[in-house]
């Protein structure tokens, strides 16, 4: 079974500045993919950006960008130039092709707070 | 489009009770999906469905029911409510080729289900 870490509970950044949220996960798969959701206090589960794991070129998605090490299994969210409104929960999500069937397996989540 | 829609938003059950969460999308999505997710925690998938008529077992599917007999619409029904069933529900749709790239999943804004 698939299984996905988010070992920073809570974090905090500065307006302005850029923070980086930490997943790893483990798999026997090859080929799978990666996401990055935002929940902020409204409750939706907004796609931020997303990883094809036979892709070596790390996705981005205007301030946000992923750091895919598949040799290490780690994807972590690099968020650049911090704004308010990116505070939020922020889920790392996994999706294989085979033996996981069809479905999105979640982290534990990272509250980010964004100071004014 | 409204993309994929939850209703109700709030409900409050009594232990015993019988309800039926609604889902519906827009987007003609082969797949849906039911997660629950409890306080402080990622997203669990309870059932799912890659089409009319086909419904699997996610991770947490005891104390829930499903079906899918259009496409649009994927109803979750809880039969006997129970205080361990107060979370958060969400409902996601998707549009899958078998052997294609998976698709990021399109959420609900979730229902706040409260059993006392």
């Amino acid at each position: 079974a698939q299984t996905v870490t988010q070992s920073q509970p809570e974090m905090s950044v500065q307006e302005a500045e850029t923070v980086t949220l930490s997943c790893t996960y483990d798999t026997s798969e090859n080929n799978y993919y990666l996401f990055w959701y935002k929940q902020p206090p409204s409750r939706q589960m907004i796609l931020v950006i997303r990883q094809e794991a036979y892709k070596q070129q790390n996705a981005t998605e205007n301030r946000f960008s992923v750091n895919f090490q598949k040799a290490a299994k780690s994807f972590s969210l690099k968020i650049s130039d911090s704004q308010l409104g990116d505070t939020a929960m922020y889920f790392c999500a996994f999706r294989g092709k085979k033996s996981s069937g069809d479905k999105l397996t979640f982290g534990t989540g990272t509250r980010l707070a964004v100071r004014p | 489009n409204a993309g994929v829609t939850q209703t109700p938003k709030f409900r409050i059950l009594k232990i015993g009770q019988s309800m039926t969460l609604q889902c519906t999308q827009d987007m003609n999505h082969n797949y849906m999906y039911w997660y629950r997710q409890d306080p402080g925690m990622g997203l669990k998938l309870i059932y799912y469905s890659v089409g009319a008529g086909i419904t699997d077992k996610g991770e947490v599917p005891n104390g829930y029911n499903v079906s899918r007999s259009t496409t649009e619409d994927f109803p979750l029904r809880l039969e006997l409510a129970a205080p361990s069933q107060t979370s958060v529900y969400f409902c996601a749709s998707s549009y899958d080729v078998p052997g294609g790239r998976i698709q990021p999943q399109h959420f609900g804004d979730g229902t706040r289900l409260s059993i006392l």
